[in-house]
């Protein structure tokens, strides 16, 4: 049974650094995998997705990488900014149709 | 940009009530999928929807729980007799292409059941 795990569950930086965000599965066969953010009590926005047969996926400030063999994937935001504090979720696709979520990493980026 | 939406954002019902959540997916998209997360708990996969019929169900979605497509926009997921562990809030997405497509999702819908 696949299982999604993000470590750490929570990170205080302070705003211009680059830092990196990590999600782990167990099982390495899988579709795709994607990532996105969630700001407190709203809805979840894909940030990038990035299939199996892929080694990155960049949007603007974002690069996520995924190792499948591995079973990692970590996404890159550089010179962050107090408006990227929010919860980022990584999911992966290992059957036909449903995401198996981390539990999420809560980012605070300090002015 | 397209968007998926969904209404109520918020719906509070008694237990033992039917309730209806409703979803307008974005227009091109063939393949629909609703996901719920209790508060402060992972996101968790319910059931997906495709060419008028459920394409994978989760073991939480039992015999309380069902999704219809009534007409060419709406997709809708009824609760016909509420619980307190219902409580949560209720996320539809939409995709254009199945196994290798991008999910989008709406704002969610809280369900509250007192």
């Amino acid at each position: 049974k696949q299982e999604v795990t993000q470590i750490p569950a929570a990170l205080s930086v302070p705003e211009g650094e680059n830092l990196v965000l990590n999600c782990s599965f167990t099982d390495s066969a899988i579709y795709n995998l994607q990532w996105f953010r969630q700001d407190p009590g709203k809805g979840l926005t894909s940030l990038l997705l990035i299939q199996s047969s892929q080694r990155e996926q960049t949007s603007g400030r974002l690069n996520a990488s995924l190792d499948k063999s591995s079973g990692r994937s970590t996404l890159y935001i550089a010179a962050s900014q107090p408006g990227d504090s929010a919860t980022y979720l990584c999911a992966v696709r290992s059957s036909n149709y449903q995401l198996i979520w981390g539990a999420g990493t809560k980012l605070i980026i300090k002015p | 940009e397209p968007e998926v939406t969904q209404t109520p954002s918020h719906q509070v019902t008694q237990m033992g009530q039917e309730v209806i959540l409703r979803c307008v997916p974005i227009s091109n998209h063939l393949y629909f999928y609703w996901y719920r997360q209790i508060l402060g708990q992972k996101v968790e996969f319910l059931v997906s929807f495709y060419n008028n019929e459920i394409s994978e169900k989760s073991e939480i979605f039992d015999d309380q729980f069902s999704v219809e497509r009534p007409d060419g926009s709406n997709f809708t997921l009824k609760i016909r007799s509420t619980k307190l562990e219902d409580s949560a809030m209720y996320f539809c997405a939409s995709s254009e292409q199945g196994t290798l497509g991008e999910q989008y999702f709406g704002p969610g819908t809280r369900l509250t059941v007192t």
